[in-house]
C-alpha cells in the first residue's frame, strides 16, 4: 500500500512570493491534515480537511490556507512569504481523522525562504 | 504550562538497555496518544498508539498510559543503535469528556533526543 506522498520535496522562494505544496493521502484515507515543523517551535498543526471541508484550523495567519479535492489529494499555500515560513511541511493522512484514527506523515516539502 | 512535555534530553543508553521515554499533558479532554520516531532528515513515523489505561505491547516497545496521572511513556527494550532518533509525543482531544473531536489536530510535545550507544 502507497504510503502518503508529498511533491515537491525541496522549495526555495523569496520573500513576498507566494508558495503552493501538494499532499496525496493513503489510499482510503479521508482525512488530511498539515503541519509545520520547525527547530524552535517543534511541530505545529496548521489544519485538517475532510470530504473537501475543513474541519479544524491551527493558529496561523491568514496568509495560510488550504484545500481539498474530491479525490482527498490536497494543498496547502502560503501566500507572501516571509523568512520565518521557512520550514519543513508535512502532511498526515488518516481514515477519518477522528480521535481514535493514526495519522500516517508524508516525505515532507522543505521550504526555503530568501 | 505546555499543552505537552516530554523529558529533557537527550537520552543516552548503551546497546540492549532500556530507554524510558516520558510525556505528561494538560488537557483532560485528551483521547488518544501516540509515539512517533523521527530521524534527523525525515519524516515522523508512527511506532504506537494508545487510548486507554494501561500497558500496551509491541515487539521491543511498550507504551503505558495513566489518564488520572495525565502521563504516557514509551519503553524500549534492547536498545539498538537504530533506535537512536528523536522521538515524539502527540495527542488528540475527543470523546464525551472533551466535548467533541479536535479533528486532525495532534499536539505534540516538543521531543526527546535518544542515543544509543554501542
Amino acid at each position: 500500500k502507497a504510503g502518503v506522498t508529498q511533491t515537491p520535496r525541496y522549495l526555495i522562494k523569496t520573500r513576498g512570493q507566494q508558495v503552493t505544496l501538494s499532499c496525496s493521502p493513503i489510499s482510503g484515507h479521508r482525512s488530511v491534515s498539515w503541519y509545520q515543523q520547525t527547530p524552535g517551535q517543534g511541530l505545529q498543526f496548521l489544519f485538517e480537511y475532510f470530504s473537501e471541508t475543513q474541519r479544524n484550523k491551527g493558529n496561523f495567519p491568514g496568509r495560510f490556507s488550504g484545500r481539498q479535492f474530491s479525490n482527498s489529494r490536497s494543498e496547502m499555500n502560503v501566500s507572501t512569504l516571509e523568512l520565518g515560513d521557512s520550514a519543513l511541511y508535512l502532511c498526515a493522512s488518516s481514515r477519518t481523522g477522528g480521535h481514535y484514527n493514526e495519522q500516517f506523515f508524508g516525505p515532507g516539502t522543505r521550504l526555503t525562504v530568501l | 504550562q505546555k499543552e505537552v512535555e516530554q523529558n529533557s534530553g537527550p537520552l543516552s543508553v548503551p546497546e540492549g538497555a532500556i530507554a524510558s521515554l516520558n510525556c505528561t499533558y494538560s488537557d483532560r479532554g485528551s483521547q488518544s496518544f501516540f509515539w512517533y520516531r523521527q530521524y534527523s532528515g525525515k519524516s515522523p513515523e508512527l511506532i504506537m498508539s494508545i487510548y486507554s489505561n494501561g500497558d500496551k505491547e509491541d515487539g521491543r516497545f511498550t507504551a503505558q498510559l495513566n489518564k488520572a496521572s495525565q502521563y504516557v511513556s514509551l519503553l524500549i527494550r534492547d536498545s539498538q543503535p537504530s533506535d537512536s532518533a528523536t522521538y515524539l509525543c502527540a495527542v488528540i482531544r475527543g470523546g464525551p469528556n472533551a466535548g467533541g473531536t479536535s479533528y486532525g489536530k495532534l499536539t505534540f510535545g516538543q521531543g526527546t533526543i535518544l542515543t544509543v550507544h554501542p
